[in-house]
């Protein structure tokens, strides 16, 4: 049984750029969260997907945006990226609402 | 707000020892209170949970307890081992949450076990 895979794993971006993350849930999971953990912080919530529709959203402006596609696997987009955007971008899947969640490694993005 | 605040932020401890580290939460619909250990370059991977059903849970060397009426949890690790050496955080949600069962963590803890 794999776990939660993503890439990349390190990322630099300018600021004003956009830039996709992506995700591969663990088998047989369908819910996708998304995570930013900005350096020495807890994770907060971007949002979440269920079966491959949005149901819930944390505290983010619109250019932060998501897609989860029929396998469950998911990817984070940001666009006009600005240098406070700097975080790891976790990625965690669960087999349903009301399941625990496996994190993956993150992806560490860098705005410069 | 929901928030969580755990405390201390970081604690050192000598080979064999105990650790605590204890968390407090804000919203009383909180029922599943999940921690976390995260290694250096790595996602926070789970230990232990505990739902609000239950005052104590312990896994080997682990335990959490839970005081609801006062709003906290705590994590308890006895013998501690180098490996322990981590950053841990704890974490709370409504579950099942109606659409959302998001996370909300804590500020974390390093632990720092010295041999």
């Amino acid at each position: 049984e794999t776990g939660v895979t993503q890439s990349p794993t390190h990322l630099i971006k300018t600021r004003g750029q956009q830039v996709t993350l992506r995700c591969s849930s663990q088998s047989g999971h369908n819910t996708v969260s998304w995570y930013q953990q900005a350096l020495g912080q807890g994770p907060q919530f971007i949002f979440q997907y269920y079966r491959e529709e949005e149901n819930g959203r944390g505290n983010f402006p619109p250019r932060f945006s998501g897609l989860q596609f029929p396998n469950y696997s998911s990817e984070l987009n940001v666009n006009a990226l600005e240098l406070d955007d700097s975080a790891l971008y976790l990625c965690a899947s669960s087999p349903g609402l009301g399941y625990g969640y496996t994190f993956g490694s993150g992806t560490r993005l860098t705005v410069v | 707000g929901e928030n969580v605040e755990q405390h201390p932020s970081t604690l050192s401890v000598q080979e064999g020892d105990s650790a605590v580290i204890k968390c407090t939460y804000s919203d009383s619909a909180s029922n599943y209170f999940p921690w976390y250990k995260q290694e250096l370059g790595k996602g926070p991977q789970l230990i232990i949970d505990i739902r609000s059903n239950v005052g104590e849970k312990k896994d080997q060397r682990i335990a959490v307890t839970l005081n609801k009426t006062a709003k906290h949890f705590s994590l308890h690790i006895t013998e501690t081992q180098p490996e322990d050496s981590a950053v841990y955080f704890c974490a709370a949600t409504r579950w099942p949450g109606g659409a959302t069962n998001k996370l909300i963590f804590g500020t974390g803890t390093l632990l720092a076990v010295q041999p």
